[in-house]
């Protein structure tokens, strides 16, 4: 039973126009989300993060938003780039500092 | 970029022998953790340590034990591998609860033929 869902495994979008990645979770005792970035042969790599407190979390050209009420969180990325391109993995903290991560979505930002 | 280095970056092995992969960190940090990572099941939690000799279970342990003599090192060990266990490794290091954020390795990628 998979507690944390990608439910799109893929997502293609223009140069300069808006990413918006999908995240749901069953949980309710999460505490803390991330979302990951990794590129081929790479190690996955930290992006940004939102605490259950929050609803809204924004570092430069990304923005996640939390939604608690429906379990749903979402990564904005605008605008889009083509380095960009890459799997995001959204990830949620449990108990121990534990991180449950869901299946990954495939960005291709197309020039 | 996180200092943590892991040995070897690909092996090829046979079913039924031993593998041992190593994690190593500069950062000092207290928690290290093994995952994998398969097509369409994101980065799964293998095993976990919380400081020197201290290790628990994820949420895939069978077929792995794990290791942590030193704050650094954190050796994860196949002890008779099978084909299931080809996969990409991955060690992360956390400085600790306040933190969340937990910072990866470049991975070692292990084939068991």
């Amino acid at each position: 039973d998979q507690q944390v869902k990608q439910n799109s495994p893929s997502l293609s979008v223009q140069e300069g126009r808006i990413s918006i990645l999908n995240c749901d979770y069953t949980n309710s005792m999460f505490d803390y989300f991330l979302w990951y970035k990794k590129y081929p042969a790479e190690g996955p790599t930290f992006l940004i993060s939102i605490s259950s407190i929050k609803d809204k979390n924004e570092d430069g050209r990304f923005t996640v938003f939390l939604n608690k009420s429906a379990k749903h969180l979402s990564l904005h990325i605008v605008p889009s780039q083509p380095g960009d391109s890459a799997v995001y993995f959204c990830a949620a903290r449990g108990a121990g500092n534990m991180l449950t991560f869901g299946g990954g979505t495939r960005l291709m930002v197309k020039p | 970029d996180a200092g943590i280095t892991q040995s070897p970056r690909h092996k090829v092995t046979e079913t039924g022998t031993p593998v041992t992969l190593r994690c190593h960190q500069t950062e000092n940090h207290r928690y290290m953790y093994w995952y994998r990572q398969d097509p369409g099941h994101g980065l799964r939690l293998i095993h976990y340590s919380y400081g020197v000799k201290d290790t628990d279970k994820g949420e895939v342990s069978d077929g792995y034990s794990v290791s942590r003599s030193k704050t650094e090192d954190f050796l994860l060990t196949l002890e008779s591998a099978t084909s299931s266990q080809t996969s990409v490794y991955f060690c992360a290091i956390s400085a600790g609860l306040a933190a969340g954020e937990q910072y990866f390795g470049p991975g070692t990628r292990l084939t068991v033929t």
